[in-house]
């Protein structure tokens, strides 16, 4: 596609419910990364997807949160048993070079705002 | 671990005036540095990098250069338009060159009035 994109734009659940949040990157792009954005706290680093290595998983926050990329290219972020803390609009990026001057110039969708009552 | 430092804001000035957004970055290694900009209603875009100690990152009239003796990143533009009111964020690379997780500042708010 032309840009990254994600679904929902929105998402209002009550507190205990399970979200999944999708994120179809830019085709051709090898990496993929989740992040966090919360007020006043800045971006939050989740997850990161680079080709068939394993991903770098260091940044979610607790075993609730899990995030797979299928075939390469289609991820899903998922957040089982809500929290109200996990309230943020959640970012996906990708990027398509791995290395050299283009690694690191990451692509962003427009994020999904989860909201969690 | 890695970290990135941004000045707060929100910093408020008529169109025209020279901007400076401080970046201060700790990092081990040879970071690469970046500063991405928000519009209102809009996804992350990159603004600037720089790959290497003294080299300068210049778009759209914004200009970065990589300090590595200050560890710094300032962001400047000598004459800033009301179109440039967003959040400019600041980040890092922990392995420049190679594809990694960006450490991101918390954000900056600029707002340019008439």
């Amino acid at each position: 596609g032309a840009g990254v994109s994600q679904s929902p734009s929105n998402k209002v659940t009550e507190k205990g419910k399970d979200v999944e949040l999708r994120c179809d990157p830019i085709s051709g792009h090898t990496a993929l990364y989740w992040y966090r954005q919360s007020l006043g706290q800045g971006l939050e680093f989740l997850i990161y997807f680079q080709g068939n290595s394993a991903p770098d998983k260091s940044g979610l926050p607790s075993d609730r949160f899990s995030a797979e990329r299928t075939g390469g290219s289609v991820s899903t972020l998922t957040i089982q048993r809500t929290q109200q803390e996990d309230s943020a609009v959640y970012l996906c990026a990708s990027s398509y070079r791995d290395r050299g001057p283009g690694a690191n110039v990451l692509t962003f969708g427009a994020g999904s705002r989860l909201t969690v009552l | 671990g890695d970290s990135v430092t941004q000045m707060e804001g929100p910093v408020t000035l008529s169109e025209e005036a020279f901007l400076t957004i401080n970046c201060t970055y700790t990092a081990t290694g040879y970071p690469s540095l970046f500063w991405y900009v928000q519009y209102p209603g809009e996804g992350l875009q990159l603004l600037l990098k720089a790959t290497k100690a003294d080299d300068k990152g210049s778009n759209k009239g914004f200009e970065a250069t990589y300090r590595k003796e200050t560890t710094s990143f300032h962001l400047e533009k000598g004459s800033v338009q009301v179109s440039d009111s967003a959040v400019y964020f600041c980040a890092l690379s922990d392995r420049g060159g190679t594809a990694s997780k960006l450490t991101f500042g918390t954000g900056t708010r600029l707002q340019v009035t008439l």
